[in-house]
């Protein structure tokens, strides 16, 4: 039962362009939400999360967006840069004291053309 | 100011054998959570720990064990090794939910 899932296994967009990545989740105890991104060979990094009472969380180039009742969220990078590529995760969590079991997406590969 | 450390960073077993995997967290977190990635399954939570108590546990047989000590660093133990444990495994910390978690650079196990 996979409880988060992103559906596009791979997106390529050119530099400069808006880059969507998209996350659905089923499990309705889900009250936070993160996305990470994860080069070859090294761990993965955290780039931007959102709590289930807000709708929208930004940070410089990134923006998350969470829409509760389609239990959907959304990764959006503006501008884009090649330095982006990497396969980007989406993780989430029931908080509480269970804030540190994250659940993770299956991943999304970005690549970013010069 | 350091990351999350994790020891060693590639390591060979034979089945049924056994092996520890260390992790030190980044000062200050409290709360160390321990993942396995594979290609076919993704990342997926094997255990967290907080002040030393074992605080969420995720489906793994009971081969898979972990502990964290009184500075936060914590090892987890897979005993009778399998060829399906292979697989790079992951330690992250965090000081809190809104902090995110840091992961460190992984374990690659490789069972033969």
């Amino acid at each position: 039962d996979q409880q988060v899932k992103q559906n596009s296994p791979s997106l390529s967009v050119q530099e400069g362009r808006i880059s969507i990545l998209n996350c659905d989740y089923t499990n309705s105890m889900f009250d936070y939400f993160l996305w990470y991104k994860k080069y070859p060979a090294e761990g993965p990094t955290f780039l931007i999360s959102i709590s289930s009472i807000k709708d929208k969380n930004e940070d410089g180039r990134f923006t998350v967006f969470l829409n509760k009742s389609a239990k959907h969220l959304s990764l959006h990078i503006v501008p884009s840069q090649p330095g982006d590529s990497a396969v980007y995760f989406c993780a989430a969590s029931t908080g509480g004291t269970s804030y540190g079991k994250l659940t993770f997406g299956q991943g999304t590969i970005l690549t970013v053309h010069p | 100011k350091a990351g999350v450390t994790q020891t060693p960073r590639y390591l060979i077993k034979t089945r049924g054998q056994q092996v520890t995997l260390s992790c030190s967290p980044i000062s200050g977190h409290r709360s160390v959570s321990w993942y396995q990635q594979t290609p076919g399954q993704g990342l997926q939570f094997l255990f967290e720990y907080f002040s030393e108590t074992q605080r969420n546990k995720g489906n793994f047989p009971g081969r898979f064990s972990g502990r964290q000590f009184s500075n936060s660093r914590s090892e987890m133990n897979v005993s009778t090794l399998e060829l399906g444990d292979s697989a790079l495994y992951l330690c992250a910390s965090t000081p809190g939910q809104s902090y995110g978690y840091t992961f460190g650079s992984g374990t690659r196990l490789t069972v033969v």
